[in-house]
């Protein structure tokens, strides 16, 4: 069975600094989507970004940035300028080959941010 | 656009009671699925549904039924509640696609005493 690892359960970042949050999965499969979310303490949960295995290139969503080593299994999630309102718990996400197969994630990380 | 509905937000039960968390999605997704949040334990699943009139397992079942009405719910029954069944629930769904994300509903806060 596939597992996700986040082996940081707290983080802590100053405003405007940039912080990254660590993930490594294992899988046998070589095609398969990774995710991160994020939840607010409003408890809702927010795609934040997605990479797909066969994509070389790492995703990027304005702030937010994955460094996805495949060979390695590490998805990792860079966020830059950081802000108040990225204070969250974020999750990793795996999903295998079959869209109809569920999403995996990890413990998760929670990320304080310091003005 | 209200997307995925979960219905209550709290719930308090006793030990040995039954009750149902109900779900229902308006975005025609095929997939849908339950999970709980423990602290430390990130989100665990339940049951998932790869389309209406199937169910499967996930990883912590045990103490959970579920029910795919149609399409759009996506019920999950407690037969009879235990205090280790206390947890937060999330019901989510998505298309099935393996890229496509989940959509989650708002949780459900269970305490059971």
């Amino acid at each position: 069975a596939q597992t996700v690892t986040q082996s940081q359960p707290e983080m802590s970042v100053q405003e405007a600094e940039t912080v990254t949050l660590s993930c490594t999965y294992d899988t046998s499969e070589s095609d398969y989507y990774l995710f991160w979310y994020k939840q607010p303490p409003s408890r809702q949960m927010i795609l934040v970004i997605r990479q797909e295995a066969y994509k070389q290139q790492n995703a990027t969503e304005n702030r937010f940035s994955v460094n996805f080593q495949k060979a390695a299994k590490s998805f990792s999630l860079k966020i830059s300028d950081s802000q108040l309102g990225d204070a969250a718990m974020y999750f990793c996400a795996y999903r295998g080959p079959s869209g109809n197969t569920p999403l995996v994630f990890g413990k998760g990380t929670r990320l304080s941010v310091i003005a | 656009n209200a997307g995925v509905t979960q219905t209550p937000k709290f719930q308090v039960l006793k030990t040995g009671q039954s009750m149902t968390l109900q779900c229902a999605q308006d975005m025609n997704h095929n997939s849908m699925y339950w999970y709980r949040q423990d602290p430390g334990m990130g989100l665990r699943l339940i049951y998932y549904s790869a389309s209406e009139g199937t169910t499967d397992k996930g990883e912590v079942p045990n103490g959970y039924n579920v029910s795919r009405l149609n399409k759009r719910e996506f019920s999950l029954r407690l037969e009879s509640a235990a205090p280790s069944q206390t947890s937060v629930y999330f019901c989510a769904s998505s298309e099935a696609l393996r890229r496509a994300e989940a959509f989650f509903g708002q949780g459900t806060r269970l305490t059971v005493v």
